[in-house]
């Protein structure tokens, strides 16, 4: 199986300052079949689902402000919050559809007010 | 508007059985593969079975395999999850997922339901 390892577990923040999480992956997850990094990443408040933030890596999903944006490539990724919301504060995972149906997530990073 | 709705959750002895239901609407439900996704109480996001889009192809986690089973109802369109033999560490909260299209069993989970608890325990 893929692991995927973020860091940090846990992140604390201002408010309008600028947030990073890693997620790295044991192996490549480049699609030769579609020239794209097979990297989702996801937010989840407390008591909800989690939500789709951003898929190839770096595209947005419909609707997600623009303040998020994902970066990376091979085994290497970034989610990037470029100024902090108080809105954001939740737990954000990553994960590999790479190895289809064999989906993993990372453990989850928890970001917070500083 | 999407819609996921989990249903069949509770409390179960350890060894017995449960099958949750998902019921989902806004969208032509045999055009997508669907999963259900576990998150064990202050855990993180664990991946438990998958469906192909007529149900022909389904995948399971090594840590189920063999005790759970998911079938769809397009008819009704409906996901389900037998879960039989059931241990302790299933306790979780039990998501249903749409995936994005792509290959068999889809790509990245663009749409979740609530969640059904399911508490294994004595």
């Amino acid at each position: 199986d893929i692991v995927m390892t973020q860091s940090p577990d846990s992140l604390a923040v201002s408010l309008g300052a600028r947030a990073t999480i890693n997620c790295k992956s044991s192996r490549s997850v480049l699609s030769r079949s579609y020239n794209k990094n097979s990297v989702a990443w996801y937010q989840q408040k407390p008591g909800q689902p989690p939500k789709l933030l951003i898929y190839w890596a770096s595209t947005r999903e419909s609707g997600v402000p623009d303040r998020f944006s994902g970066s990376g490539s091979g085994t290497d990724f970034t989610l990037t919050i470029s100024s902090l919301q108080a809105d954001d504060v939740a737990v954000y995972y990553c994960q590999q559809y790479y190895s289809t149906p064999l989906y993993t997530f990372g453990q989850g990073t928890k970001l917070e007010i500083k | 508007e999407v819609q996921l709705v989990e249903s069949g959750g509770g409390l179960v002895q350890p060894g017995g059985s449960l099958r949750l239901s998902c019921s989902v609407s806004g969208f032509i439900f045999n055009d997508f593969a669907m999963q259900w996704v576990r998150q064990a109480p202050g855990k993180g996001l664990e991946y438990v079975s998958a469906s192909s889009t007529y149900g022909e192809s389904t995948n399971y986690a090594d840590s189920v395999k063999g005790r759970f089973t998911i079938s769809r109802d397009n008819s009704k369109n409906t996901l389900y999850l037998q879960m039989r033999s059931l241990r302790v560490e299933d306790t979780a909260l039990y998501f249903c997922v749409r995936a994005a299209r792509g290959y068999s069993y889809g790509f990245y989970f663009d749409y979740w339901g609530q969640g059904a608890l399911v508490t294994v325990s004595s």
